[in-house]
């Protein structure tokens, strides 16, 4: 089936700074997209999301930019702290199908 | 907020037994849930689409046989695992889709399964 990738499986960040997590989406069928936030053990936390008459959209302190384009989805997040260290996911929908499929994931960590 | 309630959070299982696992949507109704399962290091994977009151839907490469989803009512959906084997270690997981903000789906805190 159609599979939702990522460019790269882990980043570090210093504490303070901005971190872009990227993801790449290969169903140009696909008009809704969202980012999940995964702590060990735990199930994803919604982060934001954006449908595909959008190519922008922001939240506290994130923001989710997408290209259609290219197919492109990365999530943006302003000052990182330490608790934003955990696993990052992107999901992709569409409107004729109820499911969501997620990307491979991204491991953030951050530097003191 | 929507919350969705998995139990149990962990269960160890000898080989050749089965083991069932609850998702509730305690404060929504849902027609739809869904169930992912997710090796270490690894995202999740969609396993099937419960549909309440009628059969689920399985993604490719799924056993509907194996792994046993019924969705009774529209507050409760389980997944049973059949004659449950070490490879079938993993963390289950469930979604709810409520339809509304937060991206329309809740998520349930998953279950730890490890067959020994």
């Amino acid at each position: 089936g159609e599979n939702v990738g990522l460019h790269l499986p882990t980043l570090s960040v210093q504490e303070g700074d901005n971190s872009i997590i990227n993801c790449a989406y290969s169903n140009s069928a696909s008009d809704y997209f969202i980012w999940y936030k995964q702590e060990s053990g735990k199930g994803p936390q919604f982060i934001i999301d954006i449908r595909s008459n959008m190519d922008k959209r922001q939240g506290q302190r994130v923001t989710v930019l997408l290209n259609k384009t290219v197919k492109h989805l990365s999530l943006q997040i302003a000052a990182t702290q330490p608790g934003d260290s955990a696993v990052y996911f992107c999901a992709e929908g569409y409107s004729s199908a109820s499911k969501i499929i997620f990307g491979s994931g991204t491991r953030l960590s951050i530097r003191p | 907020g929507a919350v969705v309630s998995q139990h149990p959070s962990r269960v160890i299982c000898k080989s050749g037994t089965s083991v069932k696992i609850e998702c509730r949507s305690l404060d929504f109704q849902a027609t739809t849930m869904f169930w992912y399962r997710q090796f270490p290091k690894q995202s999740l994977m969609l396993m099937a689409t419960s549909n309440e009151g009628s059969k689920a839907t399985y993604e490719q490469g799924v056993e509907k046989d194996k792994f046993l989803i019924n969705h009774a009512s529209l507050t409760l959906s389980t997944l049973t695992v059949t004659s449950a084997h070490p490879e079938d270690s993993s963390f289950y997981i469930c979604s709810a889709r409520e339809g509304k903000g937060r991206g329309g789906y809740t998520f349930g805190s998953g279950t730890r399964l490890t067959v020994v």
